[in-house]
């Protein structure tokens, strides 16, 4: 067990450019979760799978933001026409999804900077 | 909406002694309630956590204690050790989970 990884750990794109994001949760971990964080902040809840259906979404997610988890594997993060308060560390954890199994294991997060 | 609050964004203790960090919470609708610890360049890393239906829980030497009366929580570390420096997160359990801003623990020799 390798832990949750994910692809690239820094990424800077030019304004209007779309970027995509990967997290590959832990193997048995059928919930995968995406969150944001700035700094001095704590990571803010962006949306979460259950398997390969999405299940929640917050009102942080907007139109140019789109996730997917095709196969209930890994998932991707997509965002289009970035803009410069898209700049954050996007965090991707994964959890068991059984009862009592609230524990999110987290990656080590992709530092997006946008100029 | 800032659902989860830690009102400390730094602490700073000598070595051997306790570290109290707190956090305060909105929603009663929690039904879990976990601690994160952070170093730079890392994801959080899951340290303890709580149910709802209980006040206390220990896990060496961290303690976590719940006050679901006053909505509020805290993470005692005895003895505190320097590698204990680190940031330390809040978190409630609500589908994805609600953090808070965090607080720099400083464990100082």
């Amino acid at each position: 067990d390798t832990g949750v990884s994910q692809d690239p750990r820094h990424k800077i794109t030019k304004r209007g450019q779309n970027v995509t994001f990967r997290c590959d949760p832990i193997s048995e971990h059928n919930r995968l979760y995406w969150y944001r964080q700035t700094l001095g902040q704590g990571p803010e809840f962006l949306t979460y799978f259950q398997n390969e259906a999405q299940l929640e979404k917050s009102r942080l997610l907007s139109d140019r933001f789109s996730a997917e988890r095709p196969k209930g594997s890994f998932s991707t993060l997509e965002i289009q026409r970035t803009e410069q308060g898209d700049s954050a560390m996007y965090l991707c954890a994964s959890s068991l999804g059984v009862a009592g199994a609230y524990e999110q294991y987290f990656g080590p997060g992709t530092r997006l900077t946008v100029t | 909406d800032q659902q989860v609050k830690q009102n400390s964004p730094s602490l700073s203790v000598q070595e051997g002694r306790i570290s109290i960090l707190n956090c305060d919470y909105t929603n009663s609708m929690f039904d879990y309630f976990l601690w994160y610890k952070k170093y730079p360049a890392e994801g959080p890393t899951f340290l303890i956590s709580i149910s709802s239906i209980k006040d206390k829980n220990e896990d060496g030497r961290f303690t976590v204690f719940l006050n679901k009366s006053a909505k509020h929580l805290s993470l005692h570390i005895v003895p505190s050790q320097p590698g204990d420096s680190a940031v330390y997160f809040c978190a409630a359990s609500l589908w994805g989970m609600r953090f808070g801003a965090g607080t720099r623990l400083t464990v100082k020799p």
